[in-house]
């Protein structure tokens, strides 16, 4: 069965510092790796996503992943945190080799960013 | 890419009355649609999704139902609405390959008193 697992609840970072949130998971095959990002009261936003190739992804806002296969991780990145990045990020999977319900993306539980001045 | 709209943005019912949400998809065709609840500002749980114009199909039971009487037309609906159906409720759509991304609507605030 397919998987996402966001360990932290919420991730607490200083403005200026590095800022690391955590997904693993699980699939079957290779799997193609989605971020999102969520502002109170507002719908998903899509940061980044990993399909093939390069295992370093960069996407909006300054943002990058990386792909770790033996891991089975794909962790977010930002090297210098903003107090704008604070929200609720979700990690999402989705295994290509299934269709119908097994092929829609399987969301983590979510992780709270707050990044104070 | 596309742009998803919701509404109402917010709505308040009480127990027992009917519910209607819409959502409607622009800048695609043949989307696959999906509606999601999001209950205390955490987890998705995936409700509802539509493969095309009349065909849904539902991920938990419950007491909503949903329907796709357009290609770009997607509707959450109740007959009587519960406590427990408050929360966030969240239309998506994705199409073109299993390789591309999900776009989120705004959402609709549900709280049912």
């Amino acid at each position: 069965a397919q998987s996402v697992a966001q360990p932290e609840d919420q991730v607490n970072v200083a403005e200026g510092n590095p800022l690391t949130v955590k997904c693993t998971y699980s699939v079957s095959g290779n799997p193609y790796l989605f971020w999102y990002v969520q502002y109170p009261n507002r719908g998903l936003q899509f940061l980044l996503k990993y399909i093939t190739g390069d295992n370093l992804v960069k996407g909006s806002y300054g943002f990058e992943a990386e792909f770790n296969k033996s891991q089975t991780s794909f962790h977010l990145k930002k090297p210098s945190a903003l107090v704008s990045d604070s929200a609720l990020y979700f990690c999402a999977v989705r295994d290509p080799n299934y269709g119908g319900s097994q092929g829609n993306l399987i969301f983590g539980k979510g992780t709270k960013l707050s990044v104070k001045p | 890419s596309q742009t998803i709209h919701q509404w109402p943005a917010t709505l308040v019912q009480p127990v027992g009355s009917p519910l209607s949400l819409e959502c409607t998809v622009e800048g695609t065709s043949n989307p696959n649609l999906y509606w999601y609840r999001q209950a205390a500002g955490r987890g998705l749980q995936l409700l509802f999704y539509s493969v095309g114009i009349g065909q849904i199909s539902s991920e938990v039971p419950q007491n909503l139902s949903a329907s796709r009487p357009q290609d770009r037309q997607f509707i959450l609906s109740s007959k009587k609405l519960l406590l427990s159906d408050s929360g966030f409720y969240l239309c998506a759509s994705t199409s073109g390959g299993s390789y591309n991304e999900q776009f989120f609507g705004p959402g609709t605030r549900l709280t049912v008193l």
